[in-house]
């Protein structure tokens, strides 16, 4: 079975400062998807920056770029410039694809991310 | 474009009674998830639905349970609340036709067990 496991329960960061949160799984599938969650105090889960597994560029979403190496089944988030706003609980989250039949869609326990000013 | 409604926002219980979550996607999403968000334990999946159906079940126990209507909308089902039931029921959608595809989530009910 597919695991998620965010071994950073809690990070601090200074304002402007970069931090990467780190994030592996554990998978027998060859093809699938990995997410960066952001949900805020105000609780609403928001997507932060998604990576197909097929495609070796990273993917990067203005400050939000990840590190996604197949082989070790790793998938950080690096944050760069952090703001105030991305203060925040961070999930990473893994999605068989299609074909695999299966639609699982699993999530780790979280990082908590302090932004100090 | 209205996001994924979810009501009522706090659910007060005792223990062995029954509580409904509801869920309205956002339109045009024909899949609905449901996850439990329980203090240090992430968000653990309980339920996927898609076009009426449940797809996709998490480990929890019978007394979990729910459905899908017609518009899509969907209830969650807790019945013979426990103490441990206490957490925040999280309801997201998407739409299932292609895997890349985020979830975007509610607010979420806060189920209180006293």
């Amino acid at each position: 079975a597919q695991t998620v496991t965010q071994s950073q329960p809690e990070m601090s960061v200074q304002e402007a400062e970069t931090v990467t949160l780190s994030c592996t799984y554990d998978t027998s599938e060859s093809d699938y998807y990995l997410f960066w969650y952001k949900q805020p105090p105000s609780r609403q889960m928001i997507l932060v920056i998604r990576q197909e597994a097929y495609k070796q560029q990273n993917a990067t979403e203005n400050r939000f770029s990840v590190n996604f190496q197949k082989a070790a089944k790793s998938f950080s988030l690096k944050i760069s410039d952090s703001q105030l706003g991305d203060a925040a609980m961070y999930f990473c989250a893994y999605r068989s694809t299609r074909t695999s039949g299966t639609y699982k869609y699993i999530f780790g326990t979280g990082t908590r991310l302090k932004v100090l000013a | 474009e209205a996001g994924v409604t979810q009501s009522p926002t706090h659910l007060i219980k005792t223990r062995g009674q029954q509580a409904t979550l509801r869920c309205s996607p956002i339109s045009g999403h024909t899949s609905v998830y449901w996850y439990q968000q329980a203090l240090g334990l992430g968000l653990q999946f309980l339920l996927w639905y898609d076009e009426g159906e449940e797809r996709n079940r998490g480990n929890f126990p019978p007394r979990f349970s729910g459905r899908q209507f017609p518009n899509y909308s969907s209830e969650l089902n807790v019945n013979a609340l426990e103490l441990e039931d206490s957490a925040l029921y999280l309801c997201a959608s998407s739409w299932v036709g292609w895997s890349n595809q985020p979830q975007h989530f509610g607010d979420g009910t806060r189920l209180s067990i006293l």
